[in-house]
């Protein structure tokens, strides 16, 4: 079990709002992803982060922002939410001893109207 | 940047039929792969991975994988399928050099008696 909390589990908006995703660790590891979940597309990258205010894009970046000011807490924001952001979102941790090999955490289920 | 292709969508077999599903990677110098399973409803869970050594490797499960580089797969099988490895199985592949994972679309593994 590596720690890894993400709220709210199901969240349903309205195209336009703001969303903000949260994903927290108890085990202060580096590296932290936030991946969407969608039908015949797998999972895609959205952004990642590699320390406390060091983050980098992915590539579904478009209409999403992160922020990471502590360890623990890696943000995903929906500035103004569309339907085309209607997904499950994935937040992963991985160890730096163990490359590349991420755990997840029980996802997000987001459906914007 | 490195791609990854499942070559079916959707594997049914009957219980205890082998199995084989497809992962073909980009080529890169140096890579590692994995495949992770996601059973209903759940996060994605490391099944096996390859970094470097012997090419065949092994899950807990009965699962197994080749490292073919000469055909840039990582095809994964099982000579024996239970109902309970019904699931979606994701092949993943990260260069040396970085941490993020990109992932295959999936394959729907269903198995009925």
């Amino acid at each position: 079990d590596a720690g890894i909390t993400q709220s709210p589990r199901h969240k349903v908006t309205e195209t336009g709002t703001p969303v903000t995703l949260r994903c927290h660790q108890t085990e202060n590891h580096r590296y932290m992803y936030w991946y969407r979940q969608d039908p015949g597309h797998g999972l895609r990258l959205i952004h990642y982060s590699y320390g406390v205010k060091d983050t980098d894009k992915g590539e579904v970046s478009d209409g999403y922002s992160v922020s990471r000011s502590k360890t623990e807490d890696f943000l995903l924001t929906l500035e103004s939410a569309t339907s085309s952001q209607t997904s499950v979102y994935f937040c992963a941790i991985s160890l730096e001893d163990r490359a590349g090999e991420l755990f997840f955490g029980e996802g997000s289920r987001l459906t914007v109207l | 940047a490195q791609s990854v292709t499942q070559l079916d969508s959707q594997v049914p077999v009957f219980e205890e039929a082998p199995v084989e599903l497809r992962c073909n990677y980009s080529s890169s110098v140096s890579v590692y792969l994995f495949w992770y399973v996601q059973y209903p409803n759940q996060g994605l869970q490391l099944l096996l991975k390859y970094l470097s050594g012997s090419t065949l490797v092994e899950s807990i499960n009965g699962f197994e994988a080749e490292f073919n580089k000469s055909q840039t797969s990582f095809h994964l099988r099982k000579p024996s399928v239970h109902i309970s490895d019904t699931a979606e199985y994701f092949c993943a592949v990260s260069d040396q050099a970085g941490t993020a994972l990109i992932f295959g679309k999936g394959t729907t593994l269903s198995v009925s008696s």
